[in-house]
């Protein structure tokens, strides 16, 4: 149990245009979602917490304009990369909790976004 | 000065010997440390975690935990080649804050 998903697993898209990734819970109802972005040889930077039916809450330097989160239901979390540079080129894994303790957070196999 | 520090290799080790993890961080107010591993554009996924200092022991791994020294280690028994990944340390203040991601360390295991 405890498996999370994303879609696309990676994408290309050219500059300007926007792109949409999709993390879902499917054995489990998440109460938080997370994503990060994860730069090569770096960690992950978280990027914002997402809850279900609530704006999502972005760290400091993350643009919400840009990067925008959609927690539509307890099962999906979008992130939706808007007007894409090469600068946002990364990869993007989502996260989902399923109870109160630090071990019951599960990741998502990520997306490698190529902006070109 | 970032809140987790972790070399990113890569470390390279024969089959069979001990692989040694560390990160250190700043913030005494760390409660809870996990390592997670990462294979290749893949997600990680957790391995240990702990949250109080000493040792806990999982099969072929060891974490351990210094709070004093601000230190937490992950020793691998017996490495395997499937060992070959990213191993990540993560730091966490009370239960559900925020989690600080080390760099991640690249480990080779050759057979």
């Amino acid at each position: 149990g405890a498996v999370v998903s994303q879609h696309p697993s990676w994408v290309i898209c050219k500059s300007g245009t926007s792109v949409k990734i999709e993390c879902r819970s499917l054995d489990f109802q998440a109460t938080t979602m997370f994503w990060y972005r994860q730069f090569p040889k770096q960690s992950l930077m978280l990027m914002a917490t997402s809850n279900e039916g609530s704006k999502a809450t972005y760290e400091q330097g993350v643009e919400k304009d840009k990067f925008l989160i959609n927690h539509a239901s307890l099962t999906l979390s979008t992130l939706t990369v808007t007007s894409a540079h090469p600068e946002d080129s990364s990869f993007y894994i989502c996260s989902a909790t399923r109870g109160l303790s630090v071990n019951e957070q599960f990741f998502g196999p990520g997306t490698r976004l190529t902006v070109l | 000065q970032k809140e987790v520090e972790q070399d990113p290799g890569p470390l390279s080790v024969p089959e069979g010997a001990i692989v040694s993890l560390n990160c250190t961080y700043s913030n005494s107010a760390f409660q809870y440390f996990m390592w997670y591993r990462q294979y290749s554009r893949k997600g990680p996924e957790l391995l240990m975690y702990t949250y109080s200092s000493g040792n806990k022991e999982d099969g072929r791994f060891t974490a351990q935990v210094d709070k004093s020294s601000k230190y937490i280690s992950l020793f691998i028994r017996d490495s395997q080649p499937s060992d070959s990944a990213t191993y990540l340390c993560a730091i966490v203040i009370r239960g559900w804050g925020k989690f600080q991601f080390g760099a991640g360390t690249q480990v080779v295991v050759t057979p």
